[in-house]
C-alpha cells in the first residue's frame, strides 16, 4: 500500500492556460474524491467517483472544471482557462467505501 | 445540508498541557464524524472517527473525541501536548460511510515549550 499519490505536487501557470492534475488512488479503492483547499480554509468537496461513474458534483465545479476516471483507477482533474481565483491546493482522496485517505495535494498558483 | 463549526482558528498551548479543540456540527441525519490533522504542505491524516456505537472514540497519537448528540458536538482532546502536535486540525462530517466530507474551517495549534 503506497498511499494516494498526486502529480504534479506544484503547478504555476498563467491566467487563461489549461492545467491537468492526476490522482492515483490506493489500489482497489473504488471511491475517489476531489477537494479544493484555499489558504486558511478547510477543504471543500468538488466531486467524487465510484469506479468510473461520477456520482456527485459540487456547484463549485464550474463548467471550466472537468474530472474523469476512465478505467476506474486513476483520475484527472482539468481546469480550463484558469483564473487567479483557482489558486488553491487540490486534494484527492480514495476510499474502499468508508474512511477517506488523502494524497499530498497539488498546489496550483495562477499568475 | 451539513455544516461544521470549529471554534477558534488558532489555539496556543504549552507543552504538557491539555489540548482541547471544539467542533460543532449540523446534520439532518445521524452523522459520521471525523478529525483529520494536516502538517505543513501535506495532505490530511485521519486522527479518529465516529460512526456508531461508543461515543468516546480513541485515535492515534493520544487523541480522543466524544460524540455528544444533545450538544451536536465532537470535541477533540489530548491530555498532554507534545511539540509534534503543532499542526492544523480539521473536523468533518458526512451523512454516510463513503459520502463526501464537509469540513470545518480548521484550528491551527501552536505548542509552546
Amino acid at each position: 500500500d503506497t498511499g494516494v499519490s498526486q502529480d504534479p505536487r506544484h503547478k504555476i501557470t498563467k491566467r487563461g492556460q489549461n492545467v491537468t492534475f492526476r490522482c492515483d488512488p490506493i489500489s482497489e479503492h473504488n471511491r475517489l474524491y476531489w477537494y479544493r483547499q484555499t489558504l486558511g480554509q478547510g477543504p471543500e468537496f468538488l466531486t467524487y467517483f465510484q469506479n468510473e461513474a461520477q456520482l456527485e458534483k459540487s456547484r463549485l465545479l464550474s463548467d471550466r472544471f472537468s474530472a474523469e476516471r476512465p478505467k476506474g483507477s486513476f483520475s484527472t482533474l482539468e481546469i480550463q482557462r484558469t483564473e487567479q481565483g483557482d489558486s488553491a491546493m487540490y486534494l484527492c482522496a480514495s476510499s474502499p467505501g468508508g474512511t477517506q485517505y488523502f494524497g499530498p495535494g497539488t498546489r496550483l498558483t495562477v499568475l | 445540508a451539513q455544516s461544521v463549526t470549529q471554534l477558534g482558528s488558532h489555539v496556543s498551548v504549552s507543552e504538557g498541557a491539555l489540548v482541547l479543540l471544539r467542533c460543532n456540527y449540523s446534520s439532518s441525519v445521524p452523522p459520521y464524524l471525523f478529525w483529520y490533522v494536516q502538517y505543513p504542505n501535506q495532505g490530511l491524516q485521519l486522527l479518529l472517527k465516529y460512526t456508531t456505537g461508543a461515543t468516546l472514540v480513541k485515535g492515534i497519537n493520544g487523541f480522543e473525541a466524544e460524540f455528544k448528540k444533545s450538544e451536536t458536538s465532537f470535541h477533540l482532546t489530548k491530555p498532554s501536548a507534545h511539540m509534534s502536535d503543532a499542526a492544523e486540525y480539521f473536523c468533518a462530517v458526512s451523512e454516510a460511510a463513503g459520502n463526501k466530507l464537509t469540513f470545518g474551517g480548521g484550528t491551527r495549534v501552536l505548542v509552546k515549550p
